[in-house]
């Protein structure tokens, strides 16, 4: 059983709001991935970081989101200036590696963002 | 296209039965995960699965790398299987299907 904790459960913002959301991976798991899915089911990547660095990002991620995995405090994943087009539910994971992604990543049980 | 096509996209059961859920997949790949995602949006890890066949219970997983295919069969359907199943490709990244919707009737 996954281990893995975000929060808020359930985000909802104005356009142009900050959206901010957060995530504790499993204790001991260095990589951490953020991915949205949209209400089509459709999953997209994000971001990843190994400890504190990030491995990948998207171009969307780069321009709007900002991300960060401090030492000693929990992931987060921060929508700058939201858009309608946000409104997903962010899904945090974690495994031991992010080297081809080898190792089964954990999820959380995700944060629903609504961007009104 | 697609790199991960999954098929079919929805599947209606009644309790007992048998299901087979396809994953294909348009790229090589360093292994494959199946996930069943609860109502609600909660991702469980059903079966990491980088070849052959793996068993869990009513749950049995099949991969063959060469061909780019992967299933995943319910054996003896309850209602607590509804739910979305996904499969997802790993390369750096999860690269994910867009899942089949099981719905187990009593």
């Amino acid at each position: 059983n996954s281990k893995v904790i975000q929060t808020p459960r359930y985000l909802v913002k104005g356009q142009g709001q900050k959206a901010k959301m957060r995530c504790i991976p499993e204790k001991g798991h260095p990589v951490v991935f953020w991915y949205q899915q949209n209400k089509n089911n459709e999953f997209k990547f994000l971001i990843n970081f190994q400890n504190q660095e990030v491995l990948q990002q998207i171009d969307m991620t780069e321009k709007r989101f900002s991300a960060e995995c401090p030492s000693n405090s929990p992931c987060s994943l921060e929508i700058q200036s939201s858009e309608a087009g946000d409104s997903a539910l962010y899904l945090c994971a974690s495994s031991l590696s992010g080297q081809g992604a080898r190792d089964t990543q954990y999820f959380g049980p995700g944060t629903r963002l609504l961007v009104l | 296209g697609q790199q991960v096509q999954q098929s079919p996209t929805s599947l209606v059961l009644q309790e007992g039965e048998n299901a087979e859920l396809q994953c294909n997949f348009s790229t090589s790949l360093n292994s494959m995960q199946w996930f069943y995602q609860r109502p609600g949006g909660s991702l469980v890890s059903v079966f990491y699965n980088p070849s052959g066949t793996k068993q869990s219970g009513r749950l049995t997983s099949t991969t063959v790398i060469k061909e780019r295919r992967s299933s995943l069969h319910i054996s003896s359907s309850q209602i607590t299987d509804s739910g979305t199943y996904l499969c997802a490709i790993a390369g750096n990244k999860l690269t994910f299907g867009i899942g089949t919707r099981v719905l187990v009737r009593p």
